[in-house]
């Protein structure tokens, strides 16, 4: 059974710092890999989808890693701002007979402060 | 705009008594997903559905049930035999699975039961 874990689960930094959060799974035979972005109260937001054939993902100031035999996905976010504060999930997508399945970490929250 | 239409956002009920939630897309995506989401937890899969007129069970099915009668709905009926129904849920919707199935989600509903 799939089991994904984010470290860390909540971070603080001031402004203008570059990150990186983690996220490791236990079963790499995946597809794919999202990371969604959570407001407090909101739905997720996509930010990145990493096919399993690729490395790495970028977007604007995001980029995303997958290391699929390591069973491990970073995100990076370059130059954060105090509107990057939310809460950051990955979620990988594996296959079981047929049936295509996202699994969820609990996240890590951030906060960047101004 | 194409999305993902989630209502009620809020939702109260009293013990013993069904809800509905309802979801709408307009993004001609094929298959549409509901998730639970509590806090300190992962999203959990309830029901998802690949196609029109069929649906599965995901991991905490019991005490909800979901109808798939046209591609754009899927609504999720949280009946009086879900003992924890206090939760934020999400309804999501994929293209198409087997392709590059990139996730998408609506602004959640919070239901409260008093």
């Amino acid at each position: 059974k799939q089991e994904v874990t984010q470290i860390p689960a909540a971070l603080s930094v001031p402004e203008g710092e570059n990150l990186v959060l983690n996220c490791s799974f236990t079963d790499s035979a995946i597809y794919n890999l999202q990371w969604f972005r959570q407001d407090p109260g909101k739905g997720l937001t996509s930010l990145l989808l990493i096919q399993s054939s690729q490395r790495e993902q970028t977007s604007g100031r995001l980029n995303a890693s997958l290391d699929k035999s390591s069973g491990r996905s970073t995100l990076y976010i370059a130059a954060s701002q105090p509107g990057d504060s939310a809460t950051y999930l990955c979620a990988p997508r594996g296959s079981t007979s047929g049936t295509y399945k996202y699994i969820f970490g609990t996240g890590t929250r951030l906060k960047v402060l101004a | 705009d194409g999305g993902i239409t989630q209502s009620p956002k809020y939702l109260f009920r009293k013990e013993g008594q069904n809800v509905t939630l309802s979801c709408e897309q307009n993004l001609n995506h094929d298959a549409m997903y509901w998730y639970r989401q509590d806090p300190g937890q992962g999203l959990r899969l309830i029901y998802y559905s690949q196609i029109v007129n069929d649906f599965q069970k995901g991991d905490i099915a019991e005490g909800y049930s979901v109808s798939r009668e046209k591609k754009e709905s899927f609504p999720l009926t949280v009946t009086s035999a879900q003992k924890n129904p206090t939760a934020f849920y999400l309804c999501a919707s994929m293209f198409r699975p087997a392709n590059t199935g990139e996730l998408f989600f609506g602004e959640g509903s919070r239901l409260t039961v008093l």
